[in-house]
């Protein structure tokens, strides 16, 4: 199958900071990226839609001043979190699709605000 | 809009016994079904889906899922668990079309017991 990665796979960072998240396929241009945001025990919730060289589509309840998400080329994307706060600890995860119905997820990336 | 709803949190399982994960959904439209399993700090690895076609699904690591529009189901079984199945499955629905993002359900914790 295809293949996403996403860097880093865990961050410290303290509170006020900013910290980029990156989300690449490797083997296959994805039109489409998503961002998902998974507290402990909990299941994935869907924060904001992201296609190539579009703005990306934020989920209701999700500010888009505080999640930055860039999609500028077919094997990346990005999620900044701005000026992060120790609620935004969490496990963020991305998937990436080509436009068929299956999307692929990365390995995720755990970050903790201290 | 679709909703995944998984019945069970949590199943404790013998080592070499079958388990049931249950699974419902609904949708005003034809779904595309998955099952993903977790293990801890890790992404989503796709196990199986139904796109169409047979209602009986086989997937990877000896799982299969059955689709029953009937009772808008798509329970996930497998006849002898191992230790190595202990992880967190989450049952998801897509619309379809390409670039639509999942709605997973709350996902079900998987412990196999020696």
């Amino acid at each position: 199958g295809a293949v996403v990665s996403q860097h880093p796979s865990r961050v410290i960072c303290k509170s006020g900071t900013s910290v980029k998240i990156e989300c690449r396929s490797l083997d296959f241009q994805a039109t489409t990226m998503f961002w998902y945001r998974q507290f402990p025990k909990q299941s994935l919730m869907l924060m904001a839609t992201s296609n190539e060289g579009s703005k990306a589509t934020y989920e209701q309840g999700v500010e888009k001043d505080k999640f930055l998400i860039n999609h500028a080329s077919l094997t990346l994307s990005t999620l900044t979190v701005t000026s992060a706060h120790p609620e935004d600890s969490s496990f963020y995860i991305c998937s990436a699709t080509g436009g068929t119905y299956e999307q692929f997820f990365g390995p995720g990336t755990r970050l903790t605000v201290t | 809009a679709q909703s995944v709803t998984q019945l069970d949190s949590q199943v404790p399982v013998f080592e070499e016994a079958p388990v049931e994960l249950r699974c419902n959904y609904s949708s005003s439209v034809s779904v595309y079904l998955f099952w993903y399993v977790q293990y801890p700090n890790q992404g989503l690895q796709l196990l199986l889906k139904y796109l169409s076609g047979s209602t009986l699904v086989k997937g990877i690591n000896g799982f299969e899922a059955e689709f029953n529009k009937s009772q808008t189901s798509f329970h996930l079984r497998k006849p002898s668990v191992h230790i190595s199945d202990t992880a967190e499955y989450f049952c998801a629905v897509s619309k379809g079309s390409g670039n639509t993002p999942l709605v997973f359900g709350k996902g079900t914790r998987l412990s196999v017991i020696a």
